[in-house]
């Protein structure tokens, strides 16, 4: 069975533009979080995708956004990207039973200048 | 507040030489507690799901335990492969999943 993809691995940004990052999720995982990732603040949740729809969100700013695909598939949108915003972003799908046993992407290293 | 603490941050052990690592916990509502293993440039890799206090679970060379507070990750006679950061969470009543911030263990040959 094929894991948790993220596109792109790698991507460089600079102050004010906009990112959009994607995610393929385990086949039959109904369930996509997104993470974003840093030395000094660890493994923080952004926001959960289940059905099309936001079913939790973590505390970050509205220039965080994301949306999940009828295939599952989500994507991930930063607006006005801030140097603080350089990261990895992980995606991780589950069956979206309880509790959440999650299964991690690769990730995707954002780098803003 | 929700909060998970893991400690120590970091760890260096001689190949053969067990030890735990300590994850602590204040969760209203606790649906899970989740041990991962991530290493340099990678997701993390999921290693186990707790749900109750007393509750144990074993995987090779680690074994994971619970309590009302606290668990922990025992590793048996680690070898250099052990080398990681792990990772506990926890999931609350209110489904979110708070992560710690890790502690990396360095296994030496």
């Amino acid at each position: 069975k094929a894991g948790v993809t993220q596109t792109p691995r790698y991507l460089i940004k600079t102050r004010g533009q906009q990112v959009t990052l994607s995610c393929s999720p385990i086949s039959g995982h109904r369930s996509v979080s997104w993470y974003q990732q840093t030395p000094g603040q660890g493994l923080q949740f952004l926001f959960e995708y289940f059905s099309e729809t936001q079913r939790n969100k973590g505390n970050f700013p509205g220039r965080f956004s994301g949306r999940q695909f009828s295939n599952s598939r989500s994507e991930m949108n930063v607006s006005t990207l801030e140097l603080g915003d350089s990261a990895l972003y992980l995606c991780a799908s589950s069956f979206a039973g309880q509790p959440y046993e999650q299964y991690f992407g690769p990730g995707t290293r954002l780098t803003v200048t | 507040e929700d909060q998970v603490t893991q400690s120590p941050e970091a760890l260096r052990l001689q190949e053969g030489e067990s030890s735990s690592l300590n994850c602590s916990y204040t969760v209203s509502g606790l649906r899970g507690l989740f041990w991962y293993r991530q290493d340099p440039g990678k997701g993390p890799e999921f290693l186990f799901t707790l749900y109750s206090a007393g509750e144990e679970k074993e995987k090779e060379r680690l074994k994971a335990t619970l309590t009302k507070k606290e668990s922990f990750l025992h590793i048996t006679a680690p070898k250099p492969e052990d080398s990681a950061t792990y990772l506990c969470a926890v999931q609350g009543g209110d489904d979110k999943i708070i992560f710690g911030k890790g502690t990396r263990l360095h296994i030496l040959p």
